[in-house]
């Protein structure tokens, strides 16, 4: 069946640092590919999409690359700050069932 | 703004007795879901609506129900909560031209 692996958790950055989450992925067919992000105590907000291989999503100075070749889609951020401090989530959607399916989230936190 | 919503955030309920969650859309989309997320894990899907069909996971307890009356609205009923029932609920939300979920804020489930 379809899953999404995350690195482990939590990350700890200071504010400016540069930022990679790792999320590699097993699908049938093509899927899309999501980042979603959760403040404390709120739902989850899509951060950005890919939709087929080679896509880049970008939104508020982050972004990550569908990569076929090797089943990833790592989120990457130049200059994190103290405000993106959440837990982040990769998910995927195939045709076949059109469910999301959710890596295990990671908890970034920035500190000042 | 169109919005996913979510009410009441916050909702405390006695051990087996029945409590309603509600969701509505301003978004006009086709499928409702609902999930149940608990502390540090990822969202589980607990059943979806499309249209006024309904979708349940094989794993979904008995004890969950749900309702859509119409477009705009899906409700959340466990019958007899019990203590592990105390979650985040989130409702989500998604049209038929793409495979992108709207989440709402999500109500916070205590059960005494």
């Amino acid at each position: 069946g379809d899953s999404v692996t995350q690195m482990e958790g939590p990350v700890t950055l200071s504010e400016e640092a540069f930022l990679t989450i790792n999320c590699t992925y097993t699908a049938t067919g093509y899927p899309s590919l999501f980042w979603y992000v959760q403040y404390p105590g709120e739902g989850l907000q899509l951060l950005l999409k890919a939709t087929k291989a080679d896509d880049k999503g970008s939104n508020k100075g982050f972004e990550a690359t569908y990569r076929k070749e090797t089943t990833s889609f790592h989120l990457e951020k130049g200059s994190v700050q103290v405000s993106d401090s959440a837990v982040y989530f990769c998910a995927l959607v195939t045709g076949a069932n059109s469910k999301l399916t959710f890596g295990k989230g990671i908890t970034l936190s920035v500190r000042p | 703004d169109a919005m996913v919503i979510q009410n009441p955030r916050y909702q405390v309920t006695q051990f087996g007795k029945p409590v309603t969650l509600s969701c509505s859309q301003t978004l006009n989309h086709n499928v409702m879901y609902w999930y149940q997320q608990k502390s540090s894990q990822a969202p589980k899907l607990l059943f979806h609506y499309y249209d006024k069909d309904f979708n349940n996971e094989a794993d979904t307890p008995d004890n969950f129900q749900s309702r859509r009356p119409n477009t705009s609205f899906c409700f959340l009923d466990i019958r007899s909560p019990g203590l592990g029932d105390a979650a985040m609920y989130l409702c989500a939300t998604r049209g038929t031209e793409s495979y992108e979920q709207y989440f709402g804020p999500g109500t916070r489930l205590t059960v005494t």
